[in-house]
């Protein structure tokens, strides 16, 4: 089955830091460029950054560049979003999303929750 | 950025009826090497994550009931729906990824009159 899971949510303080995870399975992780949607509650979607296959190349929202990195590390099916200075305004949840070849996303986890708050 | 724009907001219908929402790009998304429209639709359901249902504008992604369809190009496109049925219930998100940054519309709640 074709599963994306994140992990590494929760509560962090205002200029905190934290890493998110999402673990691929089902499918070869390594042929996909690979985004990070977040959506705040009650709210819309809203990009984040996107990822292309081997990792050369990254894209992100104006609103978190200098603040967020994305990576990702294909021997181990696992993309990653550190996420540092962190603003209550991040406070969302986080779907990471597989790009089938254009942009779009068409399989994606669940999504990690992100609170910052003190 | 390219801002994308959908109406309704909120939409109303019967079941059975048919369900039109709108999306309107602020430049277009039609890539005219390939002729193909930077653009999909997403149907989002409480405590779900988006699901795909629409992309290059028209193309239905597999296992999406044939009752949804894709039209339009350029800058201006739309999502029918042409039978309500209950579970049609959600938020219908447009996205453009014509270029980066990546933008969705502010979402259309679509519920049952």
């Amino acid at each position: 089955e074709v599963q994306l899971v994140e992990s590494g949510g929760g509560l962090v303080q205002p200029g905190g830091s934290l890493r998110l995870s999402c673990e691929a399975s089902g499918f070869t992780f390594s042929r996909y460029w690979m985004h990070w949607v977040r959506q705040a509650p009650g709210k819309g979607l809203v990009w984040v950054s996107r990822i292309n296959s081997d990792g050369s190349g990254t894209s992100y929202a104006d609103s978190v560049k200098g603040r967020f990195t994305i990576s990702r590390d294909n021997a181990k099916n696992t993309l990653y979003l550190q996420m540092n200075s962190l603003r209550a305004e991040d406070t969302a949840v986080y779907y990471c999303a597989r790009d089938p070849g254009g942009g779009g996303g068409d399989v994606w986890g669940k999504g990690a929750t992100v609170t910052v708050s003190s | 950025d390219i801002v994308v724009i959908q109406s309704p907001d909120s939409l109303a219908v019967s079941l059975g009826e048919r369900a039109t929402i709108n999306c309107r790009s602020s430049q277009s998304v039609l890539y005219t090497s390939n002729n193909k429209n930077y653009l999909a639709w997403y149907q989002q359901k409480p405590g779900q994550p988006p699901k795909l249902l629409i992309y290059w504008a028209s193309t239905r992604e597999s296992g999406v009931p044939d009752r949804f369809s894709g039209s339009g190009s350029g800058t201006y496109f739309t999502l029918t729906i042409s039978s309500l049925q209950a579970e049609d219930v959600a938020v219908y998100y447009c996205q453009q990824y014509y270029s980066t940054p990546i933008t969705f519309g502010q979402g259309t709640r679509l519920e049952i009159k």
